[in-house]
């Protein structure tokens, strides 16, 4: 009974791919987000969602496409990928203004 | 606009001696501040948050931290440090901005402990 689960944990790709990382939520949350985790462990916001719709867009190249089929689910797929995307990639979610609950991460490799 | 500073890249203590990790924000009105550990190749758990009221929170783990609003701080605090203690600590600062809430992170303090 994961509260936010994120798949696959670890991505290995080569540069041009096209690849897409899943995030799911069981809390009932109304917001999700994506950050990005760089090698020296900063995390960044990239993408909120309230609802199913786009909050935040934090100047992330439009290679990278959030989707939200629904208000438990936030999926990021990035194209043409790039070595500079290599990161730990974090879904999370909270409820309104609160904490954000992180999922486990997705570790991007790209070669 | 909102931001985080850890002042201390890496601390390392030895096991049972006391623990303070500093953190200062910066954001225009009453900030809500949390607290999170990363353990290596894990995801972000949360200590403690502070939304308002007593300004000493008490969190999981045997953490505190205290609110100082005067020198912008937000320091969190721990007795007697254990080796399970050894992780990423983060600070963040939440805005109270509606619908385009969202968490800004420090850069994080590395905690080493010693046996």
């Amino acid at each position: 009974d994961t509260a936010v689960s994120q798949t696959p944990k670890y991505l290995v790709t080569q540069m041009g791919n096209d690849k897409s990382i899943k995030c799911e939520q069981n809390l009932g949350h109304d917001t999700m987000y994506w950050y990005k985790q760089d090698s020296k462990k900063f995390l960044k916001i990239m993408f909120s969602y309230n609802n199913k719709e786009l909050i935040i867009n934090e100047t992330v190249p439009n290679r990278f496409s959030p989707k939200s089929p629904d208000k438990a689910h936030l999926n990021l797929h990035i194209n043409s990928l790039e070595l500079g995307d290599s990161a730990v990639y974090f879904c999370a979610s909270s409820q309104s203004v609160g904490p954000l609950h992180f999922g486990n991460g997705t570790r991007l490799t790209v070669t | 606009a909102q931001s985080v500073t850890q002042p201390d890249i890496h601390i390392t203590v030895s096991e049972g001696a006391s623990l303070e990790l500093r953190c200062n924000y910066s954001y225009g009105a009453t900030p809500y501040l949390f607290w999170y550990v990363q353990s290596p190749g894990q995801g972000l758990q949360l200590l403690l948050k502070y939304f308002s009221g007593d300004t000493l929170v008490q969190g999981i783990k045997g953490f505190e931290a205290e609110f100082k609003r005067s020198q912008s701080s937000f320091n969190l605090r721990k007795p007697s440090v254990h080796w399970s203690d050894a992780a990423e600590y983060f600070c963040a600062v939440g805005d109270s901005g509606g619908s385009n809430y969202k968490l800004t992170f420090g850069k994080g303090t590395l905690l080493t402990v010693n046996p």
